[in-house]
């Protein structure tokens, strides 16, 4: 099983519509959980990390369930600039040491 | 203040030949990584340097790629004999102790082999 799992898409979705997507993890000692946003051509950026409260920025959500182990990412009112790929981050083995997910395709329609 | 720089940009370089990929990690950073991209493909693990400590070089793909950190500061990448299937993105970053683990991703270098 790998570390980190995600739905690699592409979701694509109209404007204005609200979007999910979950990430797995393996390894049940994870503390910290991210979510990273990758444009086309570029390097990834920090969008949000994830709280084990659950967490909001502006149309973003982010969500933890240690349980069943998934950390999900929530997207409101889709804009075309939401257009990129998302990556999931968990820290695995050893201090800092973090695994990405291999990504989840996100293409907004007009 | 100054990002997580790279060099070069940009790479073209014949089959079997060696290059040196170059990271410039933010001030202070202890922790720093290199990751490989295909096109279209997620990232791939390739090393971590955390401090003073043994590199984790579980996911460097062949004894072709070696690392190195002089302390907690630059840190090249070395490929040697260079095949076709190295043809990718490196991108390098780095991250502070305290820092919740958060990643600063330099532009990284394209690499292209002939």
């Amino acid at each position: 099983r790998k570390e980190v799992e995600q739905d690699p898409g592409p979701f694509n979705v109209p404007e204005g519509a609200t979007v999910a997507f979950n990430c797995t993890y393996s390894n049940s000692a994870s503390q910290s959980f991210f979510w990273y946003r990758q444009d086309c051509r570029k390097e990834p950026k920090l969008l949000m990390s994830v709280y084990s409260s659950g967490n909001e920025d502006g149309r973003f959500t982010a969500q933890l369930n240690r349980a069943s182990q998934y950390i999900s990412l929530l997207i409101r009112d889709s804009k075309l600039s939401d257009s990129a790929t998302y990556l999931c981050v968990v820290n695995g083995r050893g201090y800092q040491k973090v695994t990405f997910g291999t990504g989840t395709k996100l293409q907004v329609i007009p | 203040g100054a990002g997580v720089s790279q060099s070069p940009s940009n790479k073209v370089t014949e089959k079997g030949k060696d290059v040196e990929l170059r990271c410039d990690p933010i001030s202070g950073h202890t922790a720093l990584y290199w990751y490989r991209q295909r096109l279209g493909q997620g990232l791939e693990f390739l090393i971590y340097f955390q401090g003073n400590s043994a590199p984790d070089k579980s996911g460097l793909p062949s004894d072709r790629f070696s690392a190195e950190r002089t302390g907690e500061s630059v840190s090249t990448l070395t490929i040697q004999r260079t095949q076709q299937e190295d043809s990718a993105v490196y991108l390098c970053a780095s991250s502070a102790p305290g820092d919740g683990y958060e990643q600063y991703f330099g532009p990284g270098t394209r690499l292209t082999v002939t």
